[in-house]
């Protein structure tokens, strides 16, 4: 298995521009997770989806923040406008049950918003 | 509100030297408890887990983590460091999301394990 794929995996863009990050969790996996990771606030959740279904949204900062699942091997986190505050590094994780079983991280995207 | 706590931002521990990385929980209920590592520009990787049974686990790359319920702690050790170990470890937990029936994972901010040769 190739594991969880996200892309792109830098991204630098200038503020106000929209965002797309993307991620393909693992096949079989039931559950997605999106998270952001900033040296001062550490590894937030940001959106948590089951069955493609969004189950936790409450980590999203803002409605400029916004996440789709269309189906069981895609999923998008789009920010618009961004900011130079979002940047961070986005991780896309993804496990076959929620919180009682072990998550398979991607790589995560690297964003840079100047 | 259910979380866990890691006291230290940095752990340094000569190589061949047992090393622990120290985390503590407060939960309600029985906890399930989480190590994971993080290399650099690397995503999390999972270690281990203790859901019930033995206080001992045993997870990848010769790690263990005790679970403590007495002082509500998960440390995680390793006999006999290696160079190769130096990263930065997340302890979670388990976290219900309220009126759902599901739950999800609570980091701690993480400790940067340094093993130097």
């Amino acid at each position: 298995d190739a594991g969880v794929i996200q892309s792109p995996r830098h991204e630098v863009t200038e503020m106000g521009q929209e965002v797309t990050l993307r991620c393909k969790p693992i096949s079989g996996h039931n559950s997605l997770f999106w998270y952001r990771q900033t040296m001062m606030r550490g590894l937030e959740l940001l959106i948590y989806f089951n069955n493609n279904v969004p189950i936790d949204d409450s980590g999203m900062p803002e409605d400029r923040f916004s996440a789709k699942m269309p189906n069981a091997s895609f999923s998008t986190l789009k920010i618009q406008p961004s900011e130079p505050r979002d940047s961070a590094v986005y991780f896309c994780a993804s496990t076959q049950g929620g919180g009682s079983y072990e998550q398979y991280f991607g790589p995560g995207t690297r964003l840079t918003v100047t | 509100a259910q979380s866990v706590a890691q006291p230290e931002d940095q752990v340094n521990v000569a190589e061949g030297n047992p090393l622990t990385v120290k985390c503590t929980y407060s939960v309600s209920g029985n906890p399930y408890l989480f190590w994971y590592v993080q290399y650099p520009n690397r995503g999390l990787q999972f270690l281990l887990k203790y859901i019930t049974g033995d206080n001992l686990v045993k997870g990848s790359y010769g790690f263990e983590a005790e679970f403590n319920k007495s002082q509500t702690s998960f440390h995680l050790k390793k006999p006999s460091a290696l160079v190769s170990d130096s990263a930065l470890y997340f302890c979670a937990v388990r976290v219900p999301i309220l009126n759902s029936g599901y739950s999800t994972l609570t980091f701690g901010k993480g400790t940067m394990l340094l093993v130097s040769p």
